[in-house]
């Protein structure tokens, strides 16, 4: 157990809707980070947020957004969705200094119909 | 560029000793690696990470070649449950970015 949860596990939508995805870091841990992985593209990483301020910026569509709240949770919003964001989006945590361990969670799963 | 070259898959007996290589010729003096694993249905999990000099924890072992421009990550003795495809990451200079490779598939043979 990695101590990090995600919410929901599964996620089951249409095209052109929006969906928010959520991560509880572990308890200590500020910075939190978001990575997608597709069968295409292998895992890649997304956005990451350092106690409430964004820190680093990666391959993220305009079409998604994230935030990290006072009690460091975050979500990260994914809107008019494609069939393409079918996906496992993982959330790590880490204590957010560099080169230290990310931890991750067990991902959610977001099928596209 | 970050990138690392790591074989495509590897297989090894239980209980034997297994040596996944890794290379990363075009390292920088600050560029840190770090060995993530990913089992069937979980997400990744930390294994271990270096600079410089060669690295022990409870689960592997780290070999950093002198020249920086390779590294082996060393399991003791393979159990099942170390099956998983394992990544090499280099992170530049102070970014905590993951740029995850295609990694190399374990198979461990009972």
């Amino acid at each position: 157990d990695s101590g990090v949860t995600q919410t929901p596990k599964h996620l089951i939508t249409a095209t052109g809707q929006r969906v928010t995805l959520r991560c509880s870091p572990r308890s200590g841990d500020l910075s939190v980070y978001w990575y997608q992985q597709s069968l295409d593209q292998g895992l890649q990483f997304l956005i990451q947020y350092y106690n409430g301020e964004e820190r680093a910026k990666g391959n993220i569509l305009e079409r998604f957004s994230a935030q990290q709240f006072p009690d460091l949770h975050s979500e990260l919003n994914l809107s008019s969705l494609e069939l393409g964001d079918s996906a496992l989006y993982f959330c790590a945590s880490s204590v957010g200094y560099s080169n230290q361990p990310q931890h991750f969670g067990d991902g959610t799963r977001l099928s596209i119909l | 560029d970050a990138k690392t070259t790591q074989p495509n898959s590897m297989e090894s007996n239980e209980e034997e000793p297994v040596h996944l290589p890794c290379n990363h010729s075009t390292i920088s003096g600050t560029d840190y690696i770090h060995w993530y694993r990913q089992l069937p249905s979980q997400g990744p999990e930390y294994v271990i990470h270096g600079l410089t000099s060669n690295v022990n924890n409870r689960m592997a072992s780290l070999a950093i070649a002198e020249d920086r421009k390779s590294s082996t990550l060393i399991l003791h003795r393979a159990t099942l449950r170390d099956a998983a495809v394992y990544y090499c990451i280099r992170t530049q200079g102070g970014s905590e970015k993951l740029v995850f490779g295609k990694g190399t598939k374990l198979t461990v043979n009972p």
